[in-house]
């Protein structure tokens, strides 16, 4: 069956730290996938996708995520946090071109500290 | 960019009663729009498939009897909670795809979500 793992419930950083966090996915075949931040009180917007091409992907808001297939991972990074980089953040995948159900990561709550 | 809107954002109803909520697509068409259920401190759980025109795809274990979807136009789609019971008390997020090229094929812009509290 298809899966997302995030391995982190609730990551809690300082200002100006690193952040990564993972993201695995189980899948046959073509892998679509994404990134999608929920901030307080708000919808979920996409941080990033990834269905092609450069492993390395750059998102908004100085985000970017890493597609190692040979890992089946997906990890998002930002070298350096804000406060404003509090929410959750949902990994999620689709399979293939054309389709485009969604499965998502139980999702990772984020604290920055000022 | 796209917007989508959901009504109401929050809904208290008595048990038994029916729940009507709506997702619209504001500045784009979407041929389909999608049904996820949160539960606290839990993720997103696609509940089905709602197509412009045809019957929704439900997935495994969702109700299609109990949770009613009507996608009668390009930018509205409705889910009907029936007969709803405290069990069903969460947070409904629609979301809905971006009709167009190959590149945004998997893109969805979510609503804000409903939050339904059945007493």
């Amino acid at each position: 069956a298809q899966s997302v793992s995030q391995h982190n419930h609730h990551v809690i950083l300082s200002e100006a730290a690193s952040l990564e966090l993972g993201c695995n996915y189980s899948y046959g075949g073509t892998v679509n996938l994404f990134w999608y931040v929920q901030y307080p009180g708000q919808h979920l917007q996409l941080l990033l996708k990834y269905f092609s091409g450069d492993p390395l992907v750059k998102g908004i808001k100085g985000f970017e995520a890493e597609f190692i297939k040979s890992k089946f991972s997906f990890n998002l990074r930002k070298p350096s946090v804000q406060w404003s980089d509090t929410a959750e953040y949902f990994c999620a995948a689709s399979s293939g071109a054309g389709s485009y159900q969604l499965t998502f990561g139980k999702g990772t709550k984020l604290s920055v500290i000022p | 960019g796209a917007v989508v809107s959901q009504h109401p954002s929050w809904v208290i109803c008595k048990s038994g009663t029916s729940v009507k909520i709506e997702c619209r697509s504001l500045d784009f068409q979407a041929t389909t729009m999608f049904w996820y259920r949160q539960f606290p401190k839990q993720s997103l759980m696609l509940m089905a498939t709602s197509n412009e025109g045809s019957k929704a795809t439900y997935e495994q274990g969702v109700e299609k009897d109990k949770f009613l979807i009507n996608h009668a136009s390009l930018t509205l789609s409705t889910l009907t909670v029936t007969s709803a019971h405290p069990e069903d008390s969460s947070f409904y997020i629609c979301s809905a795809k971006l009709a167009g090229g190959l590149l945004t094929l998997s893109e969805q812009y979510f609503g804000p979500g409903t939050r339904l509290t059945v007493t």
